[in-house]
């Protein structure tokens, strides 16, 4: 079982829609939670960051923490062309190793289509 | 600077050759790691320094890895006899103190003939 899964997808919205991007992590005792977008050729930009269960809302962007069921979800309000690429869930805090290191997703593809 | 700095933005050497990448933080930043990215997938874990001493360095493949951060500053990334399988984008993210937020730079593309 991979540490962190992400649907590779493409998930494909149209502009204006809502786009839902989730993330399971097998580690309980993780404790932070990090989204991250990559464009194509690109390093990954920070996003959102969460630490508590509930959500997270800033501009456009909501996070979701689930630490019972050990799931986090981005949510991306009025999706935009410019919001599409690749977008990275990444866990620390676990058991394995410092608690500093990221783990990271493969990432899901998001294509927001006009 | 403003954040995260790494040169050279492009690497292409051959294979069995040394070569050094180099990350200049964020400012103030304490903690410093090192990823590597290969096409397809999310960042892996190199090494991890809180200050000048590498406090985790269990994500080195092997001994042809090393880094060092003398001053708690700039860290430098050391391969020696490269191989194909090396090549990758080697990304260095900073942060205030460890479990804070990380800042990746942009990056050095690394590519071994």
């Amino acid at each position: 079982q991979k540490e962190v899964e992400q649907n590779s997808g493409p998930l494909s919205v149209p502009e204006g829609a809502i786009a839902s991007l989730n993330c399971t992590y097998s580690d309980r005792v993780s404790q932070s939670f990090f989204w991250y977008r990559q464009y194509s050729g690109k390093s990954p930009e920070l996003i959102m960051s969460i630490y508590s269960n509930g959500d997270k809302e800033d501009g456009r962007f909501t996070a979701q923490l689930n630490k019972a069921s050990q799931y986090v979800s981005l949510l991306i309000r009025d999706s935009q062309p410019s919001d599409s690429a690749t977008y990275l869930c990444a866990v620390n805090g676990g058991k394995t190793g410092t608690a500093s290191k990221l783990t990271f997703g493969t990432g899901t593809r998001l294509q927001v289509t006009l | 600077g403003a954040g995260v700095s790494q040169t050279p933005s492009n690497k292409v050497t051959e294979k069995g050759k040394y070569v050094e990448l180099r990350c200049d933080p964020i400012s103030g930043h304490t903690a410093l790691y090192w990823y590597r990215q290969s096409l397809g997938q999310g960042p892996e874990f190199l090494i991890y320094f809180q200050g000048t001493g590498a406090a985790d360095d269990s994500g080195l493949p092997n001994d042809r890895f090393f880094a060092v951060r003398p001053e708690g500053s700039v860290s430098t990334l050391k391969i020696q006899r490269t191989e194909r399988g090396d090549s990758a984008v080697y990304l260095c993210a900073s942060s205030a103190e460890p479990l804070d937020e990380q800042f990746f730079g942009p990056g050095t593309r690394l590519t071994v003939l």
